[in-house]
């Protein structure tokens, strides 16, 4: 069935370094993928998203790349900051399903 | 412009009750999409609403039902609870509902605990 992998399930860093969250989907018809960073008692906020048109997608120190051909999509920050300690969700969406199938997050921790 | 509201936040019921959770979608969105979160299974998708038809329902037992509004708010329901439902219930809006390509902006969630 539908499925989305996500790894690390945790991942610390320094201050300042950078911080990679991989995630793997089955359904070779998903063509959105959103990312989504979800802080203690709050909904989940959308930080960057890639088309299946497009290769990769950069947003200041947010970076997102996606390789169709293996199915792999792949969030990218660079310079961390202890503001982006959070749980990071990645998703993907197929053209007339109406809905996001998840990955199981990523906790990551940025040490000062 | 306002974000996606829900209410409650939270809600406390005991096993066998039943509840109804509310969803206001951003101004002009017209689907509205329901998540439930735990610990164990993560984000599941519960269902989608468009113009009031509900167009994809995700592997959940009948007892979690919804419904639209011709304003496009939103309820979710969950008859004769258990402890298993508690979880962060989460709604979210998208502006077309397109059905694919389009981003979807969620709510604060109801947290749900079943006693």
């Amino acid at each position: 069935g539908e499925n989305v992998e996500q790894h690390p399930s945790t991942l610390s860093v320094q201050e300042g370094d950078s911080a990679v969250i991989k995630c793997t989907y089955s359904d070779s018809a998903s063509n959105y993928f959103p990312w989504y960073k979800q802080e203690l008692g709050k909904g989940p906020q959308l930080i960057i998203d890639i088309r299946s048109n497009v290769g990769e997608k950069k947003d200041q120190r947010i970076a997102v790349t996606l390789n169709k051909t293996a199915k792999h999509f792949s969030l990218h920050i660079t310079e961390t900051q202890p503001e982006d300690s959070a749980v990071y969700f990645c998703a993907a969406s197929a053209s007339g399903t109406y809905k996001y199938i998840f990955g199981t997050g990523t906790r990551l921790k940025v040490l000062a | 412009k306002a974000g996606v509201t829900q209410t409650p936040r939270y809600l406390i019921k005991t096993r066998g009750q039943q509840v109804t959770l509310s969803c206001s979608p951003i101004s002009g969105h017209r689907s509205v999409s329901w998540y439930q979160q735990t610990p164990g299974q993560g984000l599941q998708f519960l269902f989608e609403y468009f113009s009031e038809t509900q167009r994809n329902k995700g592997n959940f037992p009948g007892r979690f039902s919804g419904r639209q509004f011709s304003n496009s708010r939103s309820e979710m329901n969950v008859s004769t609870l258990e402890l298993g439902d508690s979880a962060l219930y989460l709604c979210a809006s998208s502006l077309a509902g397109t059905g694919g390509q389009e981003t979807q902006y969620f709510g604060p969630g109801t947290r749900l605990l079943v006693l």
